[in-house]
């Protein structure tokens, strides 16, 4: 089955405590992207990337790191987690990210990741 | 910048009534327009799309019409029920230097009662 999976679902720390919220997409996208979810706020992208060894920072960047060594996989790094990043976090990937029409293309979400920071 | 503003929620329905959720953009260039939807505990999904003018999509009973002239891509559906409940999210794609970039609007939450 074609999907995104995200892990942990959900997550309780501490203020400080380096975590990673992993992305795995099994449909060989080239383009793969964090967003963040605040009520009031929509979503907001973090980090995206375009293929392999390539990243850039979406609108909200701040707080956060990203890695994209191979094409499925894309964790997203909260080296000093604090409480403002208390959200929702959705990866998403798509075909293609800027090649032709590539920006017609789906993006398909998983399931989220319902973090808290105490 | 690019932006996507969506009407304000929740909307509240009896089953079988008419829905519309406005949905007006700011782009430069040529964007593709999506409409996603969030049931509830669940991510976003692919309702419907366009990728140009005048272009309508459907699926599930909701179309949209990409309205170049007005800047709008309403979402409509004539008979909605109770398991149309969830969040929707007008977004719209459009290239910049670095690639493609998906705006999102806030979303608009609707509550279908039976």
């Amino acid at each position: 089955e074609a999907q995104v999976t995200q892990n942990p679902r959900y997550l309780i720390t501490v203020t400080g405590k380096k975590l990673t919220v992993t992305c795995s997409q099994n449909m060989n996208h080239e383009y793969m992207s964090w967003y963040r979810q605040d009520p009031g706020l929509g979503l907001r992208q973090i980090y995206y990337s375009m293929n392999v060894e390539v990243t850039d920072k979406g609108d909200v960047p701040e707080g956060y790191k990203v890695s994209r060594k191979e094409k499925r996989n894309f964790p997203l790094i909260l080296e000093s987690p604090s409480p403002n990043q208390t959200s929702l976090y959705f990866c998403a990937s798509s075909l293609s990210g800027g090649i032709g029409r590539g920006w017609a293309d789906t993006q398909y979400f998983g399931p989220g990741t319902r973090l808290t920071v105490l | 910048g690019d932006s996507v503003t969506q009407m304000e929620g929740p909307v509240t329905l009896s089953e079988e009534a008419f829905l519309t959720i406005n949905c007006t953009y700011t782009a430069t260039g040529y964007p593709s327009l999506f409409w996603y939807v969030q049931y509830p505990g669940e991510g976003l999904q692919l309702l419907l799309k366009a990728t140009k003018a005048d272009d309508k999509g459907s699926n599930k009973g909701f179309e949209a019409t990409y309205r170049k002239e007005t800047t709008s891509f309403h979402l409509e559906k004539g008979s909605v029920q109770v398991s149309d409940s969830a969040v929707y999210f007008c977004a719209l794609s459009t290239r910049n230097q670095a690639g493609t970039a998906l705006i999102f609007g806030k979303g608009t939450t609707l509550s279908v009662s039976s």
